[in-house]
């Protein structure tokens, strides 16, 4: 069974760009949630999105955006860069909707704005 | 709204001692309850969770945590740590009310574990 996996590991962005985050769900989940960690913090609620909709979500901005893909896979897309959304980026993929607290989270991705 | 309160930035304990980590939680009711562990350069990983039944739960790595209601709490424990356990652990509740897997953490603990 494969494991949740988001690419890249890293990478670094100036104030003002666009970035793009993938997730892929482990094997059989439809669920995929994205949480915000910042430094010295735990990791804070984005959105959730199930069946390619946004499911809920957390105090972000609108400028964070996410997508579903009909295989379960996953995009958070951040607009207008800001230093403090430098961050790791977890996504956590569970089997089910609804209260579905089963979830497996992957490396993250850790993104550096300047 | 919910919250959770992990008292204890940073603990420092020798391999082969007892461990306590401390959890708090605010919420109108009982939520699930979970701890999760986070090495460097990792995802997190699920150590344990309680739901209801049994307020002592059992965990992966010789892990175990007990609810006490009156307290609010969720404390973490381990009887003999292992240089292995160095990481930082997370508390973290889900809103037994809502349709949404939606996970609150605590801000975390860092242990460091003295050889």
């Amino acid at each position: 069974e494969t494991g949740v996996t988001q690419s890249p590991t890293h990478l670094i962005k100036t104030r003002g760009q666009q970035v793009t985050l993938r997730c892929s769900s482990q094997s059989g989940h439809n669920t995929v949630s994205w949480y915000q960690q910042a430094l010295g913090q735990g990791p804070q609620f984005i959105f959730q999105y199930y069946r390619e909709e946004e499911n809920g979500r957390g105090n972000f901005p609108p400028r964070f955006s996410g997508l579903q893909f009909p295989n379960y896979s996953s995009e958070l897309n951040v607009n207008a860069l800001e230093l403090d959304d430098s961050a790791l980026y977890l996504c956590a993929s569970s089997r089910a909707s609804g209260a579905s607290y089963e979830q497996y989270f992957g490396p993250g991705t850790r993104l550096t704005v300047t | 709204a919910q919250s959770v309160t992990q008292p204890d930035i940073h603990i420092t304990v020798s391999e082969g001692a007892s461990l306590e980590l401390r959890c708090n939680y605010s919420y109108g009711a009982t939520p699930y309850l979970f701890w999760y562990v986070q090495s460097p350069g990792q995802g997190l990983q699920l150590l344990l969770k309680y739901f209801s039944g049994d307020t002592l739960v059992q965990g992966i790595k010789g892990f175990e945590a007990e609810f006490k209601r009156s307290q609010s709490s969720f404390n973490l424990r381990k009887p003999s740590v292992h240089w292995s356990d160095a990481a930082e652990y997370f508390c973290a509740v889900g809103d037994r009310g809502s349709t949404l897997g939606r996970l609150y953490f605590g801000r975390g603990t860092q242990l460091t574990v003295w050889p």
